[in-house]
């Protein structure tokens, strides 16, 4: 069973098109993230849910809306795509509060976005 | 906000051999989590190793080792009998175990392991 799933794994695009991707995590865990990894591998956090919750939500232009329809589940929508968009998006989960705390952040498998 | 510095951006080794990737970080804080880890070209992160700043001890993962110097603020990673299969991006990262659920990434080191 996958801990982290996220779909799609690639996406090829055009310019000014919009995209989505989903993410859903069967851990149990609190708190999901969407990480973009750029092509210097750059790992740098979007945004941040706890328990539904935008908890982080960094200097993202507001083309990128993330969607948590519960706790197991954080979407990640993007409007009107831009060259400066491909990189591979990463969802990952932890487990903030509580006596299962354990620390680390489980990642899915990335999806690589290129927009043309 | 809390910094992560990995100042190696690649390192090379000998297969068989063994070689370390150093992390320090910045923070005032006491109780945290820090963590390594592996991204092969595959591109899944994978958890090497993590520590918890109230354990004096070093964790060890079979050829993973670290050496935590937490009045130092550095973590470093051992790699021992270095194999092809470590060959992989490597990122150090932070995370308070209080104030939030912030994770902080080093900027990677590219491991490459010659045969």
């Amino acid at each position: 069973d996958t801990a982290v799933s996220q779909t799609p794994k690639y996406l090829v695009t055009q310019m000014g098109n919009d995209k989505s991707i989903k993410c859903e995590q069967n851990l149990g865990h609190d708190t999901m993230y969407w990480y973009k990894q750029d092509s210097k591998k750059f790992l740098k956090i979007m945004f941040s849910y706890n328990n539904k919750e935008l908890i982080i939500n960094e200097t993202v232009p507001n083309r990128f809306s993330p969607k948590s329809p519960d706790k197991a589940h954080l979407n990640l929508h993007i409007n009107s795509l831009e060259l400066g968009d491909s990189a591979v998006y990463f969802c990952a989960s932890s487990q903030y509060g509580g006596a299962a705390r354990t620390g680390e952040l489980f990642f899915g498998e990335g999806s690589r976005l290129t927009v043309l | 906000a809390q910094t992560v510095t990995q100042s190696q951006p690649e390192m090379s080794v000998q297969e068989a051999e063994t070689v370390t990737l150093s992390c320090t970080y910045d923070t005032s804080e006491s109780d945290y989590y820090l963590f390594w880890y592996k991204q092969p070209p595959s591109r899944q992160m994978i958890l090497v190793i993590r520590q918890e700043a109230y354990k004096q001890q070093n964790a060890t993962e079979n050829r993973f080792s670290v050496n935590f110097q937490k009045a130092a603020k550095s973590f470093s990673l051992k790699i021992s009998d270095s194999q092809l299969g470590d060959a992989a991006m490597y990122f150090c990262a932070y995370r308070s175990a209080n104030t939030g659920n912030q994770f902080y990434f080093g900027t990677g080191t590219s491991l490459t392991v010659i045969p």
